[in-house]
């Protein structure tokens, strides 16, 4: 059981190019989430979805998009990255949304943009 | 969204019993508390979570306070690799099971 796969696990962009940051999930989880964590900070949550085809906002969504085309794969579109962006990027998931489920994370996307 | 309460830092001495405390004072009762820790380079990883009764599993126990408004992670016997960043967090399940990840307590195990 793979669990939650990122890929790449490092990568640098220079200012205004694009990328996707790719996740997925083999536990049939419904739920996935997309987190960005600076450094000794907190991790902050970008986009979710509870479904195939379902997205929402989270907090911080600005200069990101998602899509869910199937139940196993999150990708994080970045479309013109700028230096705020540098992060470490965590893809997580659950099976449902209640609080009696746990997230499974993957283990991030270190991202630098230059 | 409900947010968590956590000291930046606490050390211990290995082998000895570690007590991480979170408050939550402004908890839901549809919200479940659950434990994350992260070590260094990885991402977050699951320890443990409840809702109103004390948890024990391999790795940890949960003690919740009776009104709910803090809770207690408590490692029996606190060992090199257990240094990590501990997150106390809950789960809504009205809310798409959303969550606010704070900047949690860095824990440092002393030989």
């Amino acid at each position: 059981n793979a669990g939650v796969t990122q890929t790449p696990k490092f990568r640098i962009l220079k200012i205004g190019q694009s990328m996707t940051l790719q996740c997925t999930q083999d536990m049939n989880h419904n739920y996935m989430y997309w987190y960005r964590q600076d450094p000794g900070m907190g991790l902050k949550l970008i986009y979710y979805s509870v479904g195939a085809g379902i997205t929402d906002k989270g907090e911080v969504p600005n200069g990101y998009n998602v899509s869910r085309s199937t139940t196993e794969d999150f990708p994080l579109r970045l479309e013109l990255a700028a230096p705020s962006q540098t992060s470490v990027y965590f893809c997580a998931s659950s099976y449902l949304g209640q609080g009696v489920y746990g997230y499974t994370f993957g283990s991030g996307t270190r991202l630098t943009v230059v | 969204d409900a947010k968590t309460t956590q000291p930046n830092s606490m050390e211990s001495n290995e082998e000895e019993p570690v007590h991480l405390p979170c408050n939550h004072s402004t908890i839901s009762g549809t919200d479940y508390i659950h434990w994350y820790r992260q070590l260094p380079s990885q991402g977050p990883e699951y320890v443990i979570h409840g809702l109103t009764s004390n948890v024990n599993n391999r790795m940890a126990s949960l003690a919740i306070a009776e009104d709910r408004k803090s809770s207690t992670l408590i490692l029996h016997r606190a060992t090199l690799r257990d240094a990590a960043v501990y997150y106390c967090i809950l789960r809504d399940g009205n809310n798409a099971g959303k969550s606010t990840f704070g900047d949690g307590t860095t824990l440092t195990v002393k030989p």
